[in-house]
């Protein structure tokens, strides 16, 4: 079983939609947690932290639940530009990233 | 840009030959991290530097493998006897020690083809 899982997708929106993506990880141990952002053919960027109470940042909002060790990332009024891979990341102790696959998001005007 | 550099951008080489690749952090950072990414799957760690001392190395890195970062600045990855399996992209990602938790911030990778 893979540490960070998610649906590798494609989610295929219309402009203006609410898309949600979902991730589990197996570590009842991780300590922090984070949604990546990652372009075709580019790096990964830090797209947001994700807290237990759960945060949001414009349109973007995360959510964690460790009791399901569940995270979620709801993205509302998608714009084309969003289209990319959303990665979700886990970390325990350490500084070491631990990545899902990513999620595949396409916005279609 | 987040000013982390990777040299070079795609390396194309025989299966059995020895490859390095280079990476410049930026410049205040005294963490270095390499990560391994294939097609359709996350960014995997390998190493991790805190200043020049390897803190920690991935179960999966095999003895091929050797990270350094002699001086606490840039870094190299070091592949001997290169497989096909080994075909992927390097990235190299820095962050200060003392910053927020996984605001790691990657350079543009290293391609990596075995032929």
């Amino acid at each position: 079983r893979k540490e960070v899982e998610q649906d590798p997708g494609p989610f295929n929106v219309p402009e203006g939609a609410t898309v949600a993506f979902n991730c589990t990880y197996s570590n009842s141990a991780s300590q922090s947690f984070f949604w990546y952002r990652q372009d075709c053919r580019k790096e990964p960027k830090l797209l947001m932290s994700v807290y237990s109470s759960g945060n949001e940042d414009g349109r973007f909002t995360a959510q964690l639940n460790r009791a399901s060790q569940y995270i979620s990332l709801l993205i509302r009024d998608s714009k084309l530009s969003d289209s990319a891979t959303y990665l979700c990341v886990v970390s325990e102790n350490t500084d070491k990233l631990i990545f899902g696959t990513g999620t595949r998001l396409q916005v279609f005007p | 840009d987040t000013g982390v550099s990777q040299d070079p951008r795609h390396k194309i080489t025989k299966r059995g030959q020895n490859v390095t690749f280079r990476c410049d952090p930026i410049s205040e950072h005294n963490r270095l991290y390499w990560y391994r990414q294939t097609l359709g799957q996350g960014p995997e760690f390998l190493t991790y530097f805190q200043n020049e001392a390897q803190l920690e190395k991935s179960r999966l890195l095999s003895d091929r493998f050797s990270a350094e970062r002699p001086k606490g600045s840039f870094s190299t990855l070091e592949i001997q006897r290169t497989e096909q399996g080994d075909s992927a992209m390097y990235l190299c990602a820095s962050s200060l020690a003392l910053a927020l938790p996984g605001e790691q911030f990657f350079g543009p990778g290293t391609r990596l083809t075995v032929l």
